[in-house]
């Protein structure tokens, strides 16, 4: 069974540009939820979708925004990017069948701000 | 505020021994707890889960306690290798379809 799958793997942007990352869960899975990774911060909840509606969202500005689609693949999009965002973004799909079901996560897009 | 904290950002450990890596939580309201270990240019992956109705669970070398009164939990590796020398996260979430909440992690190097 193919894993989470996040494209691209590395990215360069420019301050003030936007950006969109890519995600196709593991088949089957009907959650999808990303985190921003910086060093010294762990991981950090920036929001979650469950059938094409987002079901929660962390405390990021509104700058930071995705969906999905009806094949559960999601897109993230950063306007205006700024130095700060400088991250790994992960992306994690669940079946979400149970409380408590883990997250499989994808290995990740680093996208650096200059 | 943090509601996951990992205290340690680093452990060294001996190969053979046993690796202690610890967690704390401030939400009460937190029923699953999950640890999760990260290579470099790697997502994490999951390693082993326990819920708020039990005080342990194990899954080969790798065994969690939960100590629901002291918002406490572990995870101990025994025998440690090489090949554990990772970042190891802890995660905690609530009842319901909430997000998990993660720690800043743990470095472990498991030396030969």
């Amino acid at each position: 069974k193919a894993g989470v799958t996040q494209t691209p793997r590395y990215l360069i942007k420019t301050r003030g540009q936007q950006v969109t990352l890519s995600c196709s869960p593991i088949s089957g899975h009907r959650s999808v939820s990303w985190y921003q990774q910086t060093p010294g911060q762990g991981l950090q909840f920036l929001f979650e979708y469950f059938s094409e509606t987002q079901r929660n969202k962390g405390n990021f500005p509104g700058r930071f925004s995705g969906r999905q689609f009806s094949n559960s693949r999601s897109e993230m999009n950063v306007s205006t990017l700024e130095l700060g965002d400088s991250a790994l973004y992960l992306c994690a799909s669940s079946l979400r069948s149970a409380e408590g079901s883990p997250l499989h996560f994808g290995n990740g897009t680093r996208l650096t701000v200059t | 505020d943090q509601q996951v904290k990992q205290n340690s950002p680093s452990l060294s450990v001996q190969e053979g021994r046993i690796s202690i890596l610890n967690c704390d939580y401030t939400n009460s309201m937190f029923d699953y707890f999950l640890w999760y270990k990260k290579y470099p240019a790697e997502g994490p992956t999951f390693l082993i889960s326990i819920s708020s109705i039990k005080d342990k669970n194990e899954d080969g070398r790798f065994t969690v306690f939960l100590n629901k009164s002291a918002k406490h939990l572990s995870l101990h590796i025994v025998p440690s290798q090489p090949g554990d020398s990772a970042v190891y996260f802890c995660a905690a979430s609530g009842r319901g379809n909430t997000p998990l909440v993660f720690g800043k992690g743990t470095r472990l190097s498991v030396i030969a």
